[in-house]
């Protein structure tokens, strides 16, 4: 049963332009959500996070958006750059006392010159 | 910098040879975590240790077992690797001072069952 799931296992985006990757959850006691980014032979790498208080959280060209009645999450990067080609992995946990986090299969993203 | 380790980086064992991989952290984190990713495969955490309080995650194979002496140190012990055991083995930290929820991976150990 996978709760955190994430629907494209790869997308393609020319540099300079939108990257969109979304995430899809079902269980509704997870509270607090992050995107992570891995590049090959390295550990995932935190990038941004969302509380299920809040629709948009915005860190210089990343933005997440959470639609909780939809259960659906998404990363924007705008503009993408080349340095973006990597892994991305939507991950989830529940609030205080169960920080656990679940994480989807990940979106390979890589940005064409 | 604070950070996460984890050696050896690549591990190669024989089938049913025991191996241990090993985690230390700077960050002074609590928690530590082990995950088990596979290919194409989202990580899957094994256990997880909350100061000394051993956490096992209830489909996680007598096979592994862990072991924390110490703040800083953790480690996994797999005591009869079998091919399905081939995987990327992750360890992670989180505390207080960065919020529980954000976890912070080492580079993980690539582990071959021959």
């Amino acid at each position: 049963d996978q709760q955190v799931k994430q629907n494209s296992p790869s997308l393609s985006v020319q540099e300079g332009r939108i990257s969109i990757l979304n995430c899809d959850y079902t269980n509704s006691m997870f509270d607090y959500f992050l995107w992570y980014k891995k590049y090959p032979a390295e550990g995932p790498t935190f990038l941004i996070s969302i509380s299920s208080i809040k629709d948009k959280n915005e860190d210089g060209r990343f933005t997440v958006f959470l639609n909780k009645s939809a259960k659906h999450l998404s990363l924007h990067i705008v503009p993408s750059q080349p340095g973006d080609s990597a892994v991305y992995f939507c991950a989830a946990s529940g609030d205080f006392g169960n920080e656990k986090l679940t994480f989807g299969t990940g979106t390979r993203l890589t940005i064409i010159p | 910098d604070a950070m996460v380790i984890q050696n050896p980086r690549y591990q190669v064992t024989q089938f049913g040879k025991p191996v241990t991989l090993s985690c230390s952290q700077t960050l002074n984190h609590n928690v530590m975590y082990w995950y088990q990713q596979k290919s194409s495969q989202a990580p899957k955490l094994l256990f997880h240790y909350y100061d000394k309080d051993f956490n096992n995650e209830a489909d996680t194979p007598d096979n592994f077992q862990s072991r924390r002496p110490n703040t800083s140190f953790c480690f996994l012990d797999i005591r009869s690797p079998g091919l399905g055991d081939a995987a990327m083995y992750l360890c992670a930290t989180s505390g207080a001072s960065g919020g529980y929820n954000e976890q912070f991976f080492g580079p993980g150990t690539r582990l071959t069952v021959l």
